[in-house]
């Protein structure tokens, strides 16, 4: 089993709104990553979390807030969002660290009035 | 600073025929290549990785080869069919374990 599962699948919020991605994997792999891709665009780096513990913030306004509440759940916090943080926003997980294969859910599309 | 560019950006063929995707990197230090496909709206749908000290890969029709001294990775797909019509990325990891993502080939089988 290579599932790596997201929801809610789709996402509507107001930009004075608080909202929460979630993440799951059940593949004993102890890294998980946020992606966030806009339209046309490849994926970009958020955070990753390695162990458990945020091993990498890629400069992500704290608007966003990550949360691994254990190794195989991820979440996303949002607040306070703006409308250009609208996208689809990709979970991923590997194995141990990112030299692995990283597996990916298959995302929750985002829109923020 | 890694670089992946990915050529062409879209690209039609008709049923049947045999293609190669090409990806370039700016840094020889890469510790593996990953390609992805993604179908619109989708997730990423991850197809072989190859590490740095291997030089191909291959699952059922896909073949992807590394040359690191060249700074170059290609995804061979044989008798292309309708369902391989997708977005096909490639992402190298250098030291740090980061994912640099190309901006990836729109590929259209038609029937």
């Amino acid at each position: 089993d290579t599932e790596v599962t997201q929801t809610p699948k789709h996402l509507v919020m107001g930009m004075t709104n608080k909202k929460s991605l979630k993440c799951e994997q059940h593949m004993g792999h102890r890294a998980m990553y946020w992606y966030k891709q806009k339209a046309k665009k490849p994926p970009e780096l958020m955070f990753v979390y390695s162990y458990e513990k945020l091993s990498i913030n890629e400069s992500v306004p704290s608007r966003f807030s990550p949360e691994c509440p254990n190794s195989s759940l991820l979440n996303l916090h949002l607040h306070a969002l703006q409308p250009e943080d609208s996208a689809l926003y990709l979970c991923a997980s590997s194995q141990g660290d990112s030299w692995d294969t990283q597996y990916f859910g298959p995302g929750t599309r985002l829109t923020v009035l | 600073k890694q670089e992946v560019t990915q050529i062409p950006a879209a690209l039609s063929v008709p049923e049947g025929e045999n293609l190669v995707l090409n990806c370039s990197f700016t840094d020889s230090a890469i510790y593996n290549l990953q390609w992805f496909r993604q179908d619109p709206g989708k997730g990423l749908t991850s197809l072989l990785l190859i590490q740095s000290s291997q030089r191909e890969q291959t699952s059922g029709r896909l073949n992807a080869s590394l040359d690191k001294s060249s700074g170059r990775s290609t995804l061979y797909i044989a008798a292309s069919q309708p369902g391989d019509s997708a977005t096909y990325l490639c992402a190298g990891s250098g030291n740090t374990g980061k994912l640099i993502f190309g901006q990836g080939t729109t590929l259209q089988v038609k029937p």
